[in-house]
């Protein structure tokens, strides 16, 4: 998890309110990314950042905003919170876009757990 | 639409074994994969990534093979351990969706001691 980090580790909240999930990373990599893990569903993309101000839907992006005002952070809001999005929420990082020749590694953060009541 | 497959969902082995992973992914025309390792409660960490130019990757006692024709992917461990215990995500990258990673939804290793 070095260089990256994700907060609220841990959240309890209510159906209908607003919640924000914040990524911090210290390594200056251009491409960010926030996904969910469900059981039998595996990993999935929800919105990804391939720069400051630059972000673009991923598979499951209904429900979700996300912003990227500085490098180093990247927030997802769920601005109206529902039981459906009770998930284990990554944010990811890498220096080269997935794809291509010189795609890097992808890493993650610790994950951020959020139950929805 | 590409899925990914990764078969068995568990598999327990004595401490010591070779043990292979599986990991099928429908589509062939694929840039890269990756091998991933999530231990209980935590994030994932990349173990090897394998260029779609790549047949295989080793790092340690891990190898991992790559053959797009067939669509298929192997992790193959040697001498496990029980450190090794943990579940183990195969991830294609398509070349339709350069920021996107289709994750499989892996295997649960447990080695037993």
């Amino acid at each position: 998890d070095a260089g990256i980090t994700q907060s609220p580790r841990h959240k309890v909240t209510e159906t209908g309110t607003p919640v924000t999930l914040r990524c911090h990373q210290t390594e200056n990599h251009r491409y960010m990314y926030w996904y969910r893990q469900d059981p039998g569903h595996g990993l999935r993309l929800i919105h990804y950042s391939y720069g400051v101000k630059d972000t673009d839907k991923g598979e499951v992006s209904d429900g979700y905003s996300v912003s990227r005002s500085k490098t180093e952070d990247f927030l997802l809001t769920l601005e109206s919170a529902t039981s459906s999005q009770t998930s284990v929420y990554f944010c990811a990082i890498s220096e080269t876009p997935p794809g291509g020749a010189g795609a890097n590694v992808l890493t993650f953060g610790a994950g951020s757990r959020l139950t929805v009541l | 639409k590409q899925e990914v497959t990764q078969i068995p969902a568990a598999l327990s082995v004595p401490e010591g074994e070779n043990l292979v992973l599986n990991c099928s992914f429908t589509d062939s025309a694929i840039y890269n994969l990756q091998w991933f390792r999530q231990d209980p409660g935590k994030g994932l960490t990349s173990l090897l990534l394998i260029q779609s130019s790549q047949r295989e990757q080793t790092s340690g006692r891990l190898n991992a093979s790559l053959d797009k024709s067939s669509g298929r992917s192997t992790l193959y461990i040697a001498a496990s351990q029980p450190g090794d215990s943990a579940t183990y995500l195969c991830a294609v990258v398509g070349t339709s969706g350069t920021y996107k990673y289709i994750f499989g939804t892996g295997t649960r290793l447990k080695v037993l001691a």
